[in-house]
């Protein structure tokens, strides 16, 4: 299975702030997905970044908020923009495996 | 309505007891998979198993067993023996067809082992 580094594994962030989020694949890979897991709840899907075209955000989720970058098959960011406490979740990249899915590591943000 | 449903939100056990998670799923596609993962107090999420709706056969890894009823809709998943390392939230989800575009995610249950 793919290997994803993803950094930062934490921060945190004054409101209005914005902070970048990068996810690191060790193989070439079509789709990376981003996830939001907001404190004590399940995981949601974001958007799905396909390499050489816009991603696409799920209901909920919009570009201007959540800008995503796929410059090439094995490297994706996700900014979180204009960030307010509600932001403060931690969210995850994933890219399909051999058996499933492989997560990133996850980077926990705290908004304050 | 919810794809997949987790009632149990936390279960707290003895070490060396065994434990059950359920997982119950909806979806009007024939050909599904279903996954269960980890996430330790660490935050990663950790793989366990894959299951895809043409295959019922149950699953046994060492401590970890998958019941999976297509009758019922569900996918539910013992550990034998606990140990406190099993402490962790273990996530059901679903994805349908075969591209697995998207994921759908229990809420999670958090598994409590004690000494």
């Amino acid at each position: 299975s793919a290997v994803i580094s993803q950094k930062p594994s934490r921060d945190i962030c004054q409101r209005g702030t914005s902070l970048t989020i990068q996810c690191q694949v060790d193989s070439q890979v079509t789709m990376m997905f981003w996830y939001r897991q907001q404190p004590g709840q399940s995981l949601t899907l974001i958007a799905t970044a396909n390499q050489g075209s816009e991603a696409t955000y799920e209901s909920g989720f919009v570009i201007d908020k959540f800008p995503i970058s796929r410059p090439n098959l094995t490297f994706s960011t996700l900014t979180v923009s204009n960030m307010s406490p509600e932001d403060s979740s931690i969210y995850l990249c994933s890219v399909p495996g051999d058996g499933g899915y492989t997560f990133g590591s996850g980077t926990r943000l705290t908004v304050v | 309505a919810q794809k997949v449903t987790q009632a149990q939100t936390e279960i707290s056990v003895v070490e060396k007891e065994d434990v059950t998670l359920d997982c119950v799923y909806e979806t009007r596609d024939t050909t599904y998979y279903l996954f269960w993962y980890k996430q330790p107090p660490s935050g990663e999420l950790v793989f366990l198993i894959r299951r895809n709706s043409f295959d019922e056969q149950n699953e046994i890894s060492g401590r970890y067993s998958w019941n999976f009823q297509k009758s019922t809709s569900s996918f539910n998943f013992t550990i034998t023996a606990s140990q406190v390392v099993d402490s962790a939230v273990y996530f059901c989800a679903l994805s349908e067809g075969y591209n697995f575009n998207k994921f759908y995610f229990g809420s999670g249950t958090k598994l409590n082992v004690k000494p």
